[in-house]
């Protein structure tokens, strides 16, 4: 069985640009999260797609978006990208919504933004 | 609102020796705590989950307890070996504000040979 797996692992963007972070998730997993980790922190919750629904949401502005597609992979997607925008952008899946196997997460794409 | 504290925030240790891992929350309505090691820019690896219901979790050296009325979780570690050297973070999935993860900042563990 595949795990989670994010592309791409790095990536520079200039301040105003828009990204696009992509997530496989784990074969057999309908629900995908992204989470946010700046340096030395431990990782924010951005939101949550259960099912191609957003299904959740932390406590970040309108310009961070996402999409889950019917195979169950997921987009991020920020524009307008803020100097502090600059992260480990971490994305998990689980069966279900993760409250009986917890969640599996990628390896991550560092966002540098300059 | 859920808050997740980790100690101590760093620690170093002689190859060998067996530690311990603190983690505390402030609201006991969870569903779970799942204890995840970070290697330097990577990745989380999931270690052991542990259900609201169960009191503690074993694979190979590693032994986590909770003690949800409390707010606490405890990660043992024993026998360390350099190759333990990574953050170790734990993150609790609530009741009240849905299905995201909250994490704490971590411990960053440093095993000496």
């Amino acid at each position: 069985e595949t795990g989670v797996t994010q592309s791409p692992t790095h990536l520079i963007k200039t301040r105003g640009q828009q990204v696009t972070l992509r997530c496989s998730s784990q074969s057999g997993h309908n629900t995908v999260s992204w989470y946010q980790q700046a340096l030395g922190q431990g990782p924010q919750f951005i939101f949550q797609y259960y099912r191609e629904e957003e299904n959740g949401r932390g406590n970040f502005p309108p310009r961070f978006s996402g999409l889950q597609f019917p195979n169950y992979s997921s987009e991020l997607n920020v524009n307008a990208l803020e100097l502090d925008d600059s992260a480990l952008y971490l994305c998990a899946s689980s069966g279900g919504q993760g409250a009986t196997y917890g969640y599996t997460f990628g390896s991550g794409t560092r966002l540098t933004v300059v | 609102k859920q808050e997740v504290t980790q100690i101590p925030a760093a620690l170093s240790v002689p190859e060998g020796e067996n530690l311990v891992l603190n983690c505390s929350f402030t609201d006991s309505a969870i569903y779970n705590l799942q204890w995840f090691r970070q290697d330097p820019g990577k990745g989380l690896t999931s270690l052991l989950l542990i259900q609201s219901s169960q009191r503690e979790q074993t694979s190979g050296r590693l032994n986590a307890s909770l003690d949800k009325s409390s707010g606490r979780s405890t990660l043992y570690i024993a026998a360390s070996q350099p190759g333990d050297s990574a953050t170790y973070l734990c993150a609790v999935m609530g009741m009240e504000y849905g299905n995201k993860l909250v994490f704490g900042a971590g411990t960053i563990l440093r095993v000496k040979s």
